[in-house]
This record gives C-alpha cells, sequence and structure tokens, in this order.
C-alpha cells in the first residue's frame, strides 16, 4: 500500500504563476518529503519536514505539514518551464525508517 | 545520481530467467532501498535495508529477493515468481537519521 497519496493527479500552469500540490497519508510519520522527478530519470530530493514542524521553505518552495490532518501541500511559486516534472511525496516511518511514495502529481508549466 | 549507480540502464529478460539488478553507492551512506515505478503508479517499495546483514521487506516484496552483504551494495534480483516484471527499478540511499535520499539513474528491465 502507498502511504501518500497526491492530489491534484495533473496540474498545468502559466509559467509565472504559483502551483499548490497536496498530500494525505494515512499512519503517523517521522517526515514528509517531496521530490522531483524528470521523465525517465531519477528523483531528486526537494525539501524535508519534520513531524514537530509546520512550515518550511526553501528558495521558490514551501511546505506545510498538518499531522492532526496527516496532510501536506507544496507551494512552487512563480513557476517557470523548467518546474515541469512529477512531483511525489514520501513519508519516512517507523524505528526502520520505511520510506514510502506516492502515485505523483505531474506539473505543466506552460510557457 | 551523485555517488550512486545502477546498472545496466536497459536489460531485457526472458521469461523465466533469473536476472539481478546492480546498485552501488559511495556515499557511506546506511540505509539503501529498491523501488518499482510503473506508470501511472508512482513509486512502490520492494526492500529495504538499514544495515549490512539485514533488510525488510516492502509492499510488494514477492518474486523479489536482495543482499546486503557489504555496505555499498545491495543487489535485487526479479525471479521467476514475479509474473509481471517489466517495469522501471530504482535504488535510493540515505543517511542514518533520518534524512533525504539520493536515487539511482534506475534500471529499465523488459521481458522479451
Amino acid at each position: 500500500s502507498q502511504q501518500g497519496e497526491e492530489d491534484p493527479q495533473a496540474l498545468s500552469i502559466q509559467e509565472g504563476e504559483n502551483a499548490t500540490m497536496n498530500c494525505s497519508y494515512k499512519t503517523s510519520i517521522n517526515n514528509l518529503q517531496w521530490y522531483r522527478q524528470n521523465s525517465g530519470r531519477g528523483l531528486v530530493h526537494l525539501i524535508l519536514i519534520r513531524s514537530n514542524e509546520r512550515e518550511k521553505h526553501s528558495g521558490r518552495l514551501r511546505v506545510t505539514l498538518d499531522t492532526s490532518k496527516k496532510s501536506s501541500s507544496l507551494l512552487i511559486t512563480a513557476s517557470r518551464a523548467a518546474d515541469t516534472a512529477s512531483y511525489f511525496c514520501a513519508t519516512e516511518a517507523g524505528a526502520n525508517s520505511k520510506l514510502t511514495f506516492g502515485k505523483g502529481i505531474t506539473l505543466s508549466v506552460r510557457p | 545520481d551523485g555517488g550512486i549507480t545502477q546498472s545496466p540502464k536497459y536489460l531485457f529478460r526472458k521469461e523465466g530467467q533469473n536476472v539481478t539488478l546492480s546498485c552501488e553507492q559511495n556515499l557511506n551512506h546506511d540505509a539503501m532501498y529498491w523501488y518499482r515505478q510503473d506508470p501511472g503508479q508512482g513509486l512502490r517499495l520492494i526492500y529495504y535495508s538499514q544495515i549490512v546483514n539485514d533488510f525488510q521487506k516492502g509492499d510488494i516484496a514477492e518474486g523479489y529477493s536482495v543482499s546486503r552483504e557489504k555496505k555499498e551494495s545491495f543487489p535485487l534480483t526479479v525471479t521467476s515468481a514475479q509474473k509481471n516484471p517489466t517495469a522501471f527499478y530504482l535504488c535510493a540511499t540515505a543517511p542514518s537519521g533520518r534524512r533525504e535520499a539520493f536515487f539511482g539513474q534506475g534500471t529499465r528491465l523488459t521481458v522479451v
């Protein structure tokens, strides 16, 4: 079973607009992470938020975590065509650091 | 990438054959993971390991086997028991202390 479920499945926006992606999960976690994948490549880590944190920023990225609702959101501000990719949330849980991913969101940024 | 080498990049297997995918890392990371990616399915966890000589089953371990005899290496064997092995396989590593994972570039396995 996949711990994280992203929403929406696909998102198409104009360059310069903001992109918001959501992730919900089912069980308690150690941390939640967001990754990016360009077609046919490996994943690249974007940002990690620990279970005792509520918000984190990194450049044009802002991630929030609501453990009471078991949900997270990733905001990409001032999007660029180069942001076009698939985005995944991942949750790390348990003593053995099991890292599980959702199905991903396909983001298209139109020039 | 960045110290994680998956080989080969493309692999073809005949039905009924076992095949082993290689994952080597020089990042000195403790944790290693194997994922399978199918179109529209996201990444599904096959096996993971936190230390040498120890590993745990993920969500879809049936038809796969692994070993962790060295810290640097975590090979994945796709056995003939795996009924639908055609997929993109990704290996990842992570340092201890619940940190982010680093991914290899993947192996695309096709059954012919």
